[in-house]
């Protein structure tokens, strides 16, 4: 089955810049999509269709792709930054939602 | 404000039945395609069912196929998921999301309700 493929954890000190990697065979042909979970709340989608960012999210967070990895980047990490982050996409072959297994970020 | 909001979780017994339901205001339910999205305790996120803006094309992981059901009214705003044989391993909060199209190939969430825990034990 298909997988993405995310570091489980990411340290950076408040006012530093963050980067988050997900990487899968895919995702040269299906976007990736970006989610914040912080703790005991529901995700919310920080970055659309590899790069795209949604109303009311911060522009420090920016999403890129190059061939099989997407990252998410957090300029100007803030203490509020904390938090679980999971990459998605769709398995080309079954069509099933992705996700990878989240990424911990912690503002030192 | 969009509004999702999932009912009906709860304890059951290992090969027990359930029924999740989700509840939408502040949008017309029937203009979007919705998931359930479930995610055990201190665990990643897993894509469980979706189903098309007009009931169409229901679809299901690999883990639940044969045992859950997905179903929607959108003459009532509401999205179900029926759970049936349930195990331990179903146990987890169960979210409902909402996809921005409702029908096509790219599938993605731009809301979600709070979740509802289901925990299968003895």
């Amino acid at each position: 089955s298909y997988e993405l493929t995310q570091s489980p954890s990411v340290s950076v000190s408040p006012g530093q810049t963050a980067r988050i990697t997900c990487s899968g065979d895919a995702l040269p042909k299906q976007y990736a999509y970006w989610y914040q979970q912080k703790s005991g709340q529901a995700p919310v989608l920080v970055i659309y269709k590899d790069t795209e960012r949604p109303s009311g999210i911060p522009a420090r967070f920016s999403g890129s792709s190059s061939g099989t990895t997407v990252t998410l980047t957090i300029s100007g990490v803030r203490a509020e930054d904390e938090a679980d982050y999971y990459c998605q996409s769709v398995d080309s072959d079954t069509t099933y939602v992705v996700f990878g297994g989240g990424t911990k970020l912690t503002v030192l | 404000e969009v509004q999702l909001v999932e009912s009906g979780g709860g304890l059951v017994q290992p090969g027990g039945s359930l029924r999740l339901s989700c509840a939408a205001s502040g949008l017309t339910m029937s203009d979007y395609r919705m998931h359930w999205v479930r995610q055990a305790p201190g665990k990643g996120l897993v894509w469980v069912s979706r189903i098309n803006s007009d009931g169409s094309y229901p679809n299901y992981a690999d883990s639940v196929k044969g045992r859950f059901t997905i179903s929607r009214d959108n003459a009532k705003n509401t999205v179900d998921l029926q759970m049936n044989s349930l195990r331990a391993e179903d146990t987890a909060v169960y979210f409902c999301a909402r996809d921005p199209a409702g029908t096509g190939t790219e599938y993605y969430f731009e809301s979600w309700g709070q979740g509802t825990l289901v925990t299968v034990s003895s």
